[in-house]
């Protein structure tokens, strides 16, 4: 079964608003990654955020986690048209910790 | 540029044909990854390789078959593929197999099957 839902699966913004992607998942993880891939391109790491903690920021991105919830929040502030790519969120958990379960995906747009 | 180097960029072969994927990292990462993309969907893991040993095969058909050479170079050959394994095959690696560290990937290579 998938173990990340992410919502929306697209989204489309003017540049200098804010996006807010969601992601859910299914089985207790060590941690919660989120990754950019821009069209015909490999993934980029975003950022990481461990199952103790509850929220992190890099930059533009503030990432929070909540586990009781098995959900995760991607924001993006002062969004700019370089930011159009797809994101995913990716979890990491159980006795493999280096097998990543990805999500579907939001595909995000933004117009200049 | 990506520090995951992967070669061909594309590759066009026929059902019977036999090619290989090439990927290379010199950040001195111990674990690397195969996986594979269909158009609008996640990575889906194929491979894992963890200091130059197979540590994961997610019951991936034997017409795919990964090769770690040494800790730098990871190839996939592939021979008798099905239409179906058209796709983007990213290669990705990290600084150990332990789990908990980001992954680090190529631009991957096109695949289209004939």
């Amino acid at each position: 079964s998938q173990q990340g839902e992410e919502d929306p699966q697209a989204l489309s913004i003017q540049e200098g608003e804010n996006a807010t992607m969601n992601c859910s998942y299914k089985t207790s993880i060590n941690n919660l990654q989120w990754y950019r891939q821009n069209s015909g391109r490999g993934l980029v790491h975003l950022i990481l955020i461990r199952s103790n903690e509850r929220e992190k920021h890099s930059g533009r991105l503030r990432v929070t986690l909540d586990t009781s919830k098995k959900s995760s929040s991607l924001l993006i502030t002062a969004s700019r048209a370089a930011d159009t790519a797809s994101y995913f969120c990716a979890t990491d958990g159980g006795t493999s910790g280096s097998r990543l379960t990805f999500g579907e995906g939001t595909q995000l747009t933004v117009n200049p | 540029d990506t520090e995951v180097t992967q070669t061909p960029k594309h590759l066009v072969m026929g059902m019977t044909n036999k090619k290989s994927l090439k990927c290379e990292q010199h950040m001195g990462h111990r674990a690397m990854y195969w996986y594979k993309q269909k158009a609008k969907k996640p990575p889906e893991l194929m491979f894992v390789y963890s200091y130059e040993k197979l540590s994961i095969n997610e019951s991936v058909p034997s017409r795919f078959s990964p090769e770690c050479p040494n800790s730098s170079l990871l190839n996939l050959h592939l021979h008798a593929l099905q239409p179906e394994d058209s796709a983007l095959y990213l290669c990705a690696s990290s600084q150990d197999p332990a789990g908990g560290l980001a992954q680090h990937f190529g631009d991957g290579t096109r695949l289209s099957i004939l």
